[in-house]
C-alpha cells in the first residue's frame, strides 16, 4: 500500500520563476491539503482539493494555485516565485473530510534565489 | 480562523522521565486534534489523535487528554527515550461554511531527552 509520494524532493529556482509541485495520494484516499512549512515553524495551510475543486483557501495569495485530476493526485503552483516563498511544500492526503487523519508525504524543498 | 498556541517551545527531560505539551485552540467548533512527531529533515508523522467524543486516549507510552470547555489538550510522553527526540506539533482541525478543512498547527516543541 503506498503512501503519499511528492516530486521533486528539492527544487531550487530564481525570483520571478513558476514552479509546480507533485503530490499522489495514499491509496483510496481522494482528499489532498498542501500545506507550507518554514524553516522553524509549524505547517501552514494552503488549500484543500476535493473531487477535483478547491473547498477551502488559507491566507496565502492568488500567486499559489492549485489542481486535482481525476485520479486524486493534485499539484500546487506557485507563479512570480520570491525570496519568501523557501519552504518545505508538504501535502497531505485524507478520505473524504472531517475528522480524517491527514497522512503527509515527504514534502519538496523549494529554494529560491 | 482557528488559532492553535503551543507550549514550551523546548523541552528538556531525563531519559525515562515524563514530558508534557500543552496547546489551547480558539475555534469551538473544532472536534478533531491530532498530534504530528517531526524528526530534522523528515516529513510530519502522525502519533496520536483525539476527536471530541471522547477526554482521553492512550497509545502505549503515549497519551493524549482534551478539555473542551477550556479549549485546550496535552500531549503526555511517559518513560521517555532517546529515540522520542524530535520536533512534536499539536494541530486542530478548523470549520468553514463548506464543512471541516484542514488543520491549524501550533509553532512546535523542540524536545530533547538527556541520556
Amino acid at each position: 500500500d503506498a503512501g503519499v509520494t511528492q516530486s521533486p524532493t528539492h527544487l531550487i529556482k530564481t525570483r520571478g520563476q513558476q514552479v509546480t509541485l507533485r503530490c499522489s495520494p495514499k491509496s483510496g484516499h481522494d482528499t489532498v491539503s498542501w500545506y507550507q512549512q518554514a524553516l522553524g515553524q509549524g505547517p501552514q495551510f494552503i488549500f484543500q482539493y476535493y473531487e477535483e475543486e478547491e473547498r477551502q483557501r488559507g491566507n496565502f495569495p492568488d500567486r499559489f494555485s492549485g489542481h486535482q485530476f481525476p485520479n486524486y493526485s493534485s499539484e500546487l503552483n506557485v507563479n512570480a516565485l520570491l525570496l519568501g516563498d523557501s519552504a518545505l511544500y508538504l501535502c497531505a492526503s485524507s478520505f473524504v473530510t472531517g475528522q480524517e487523519t491527514q497522512y503527509f508525504g515527504p514534502g519538496t524543498r523549494l529554494l529560491v534565489l | 480562523g482557528e488559532n492553535v498556541e503551543q507550549h514550551p517551545s523546548t523541552l528538556s527531560v531525563q531519559e525515562g522521565d515524563s514530558a508534557v505539551i500543552k496547546c489551547t485552540y480558539s475555534d469551538s467548533a473544532s472536534n478533531y486534534f491530532p498530534w504530528y512527531k517531526q524528526e530534522l529533515g523528515k516529513r510530519p508523522q502522525l502519533i496520536i489523535d483525539i476527536r471530541s467524543n471522547v477526554g482521553e486516549k492512550k497509545d502505549q507510552r503515549i497519551a493524549v487528554t482534551l478539555n473542551k470547555t477550556a479549549k485546550h489538550f496535552s500531549l503526555h510522553i511517559t518513560e521517555t527515550q532517546p529515540e522520542d527526540s524530535a520536533v512534536y506539533f499539536c494541530a486542530a482541525e478548523f470549520y468553514s461554511g463548506g464543512g471541516a478543512d484542514g488543520l491549524t498547527f501550533g509553532k512546535g516543541t523542540h524536545l530533547i531527552i538527556q541520556p
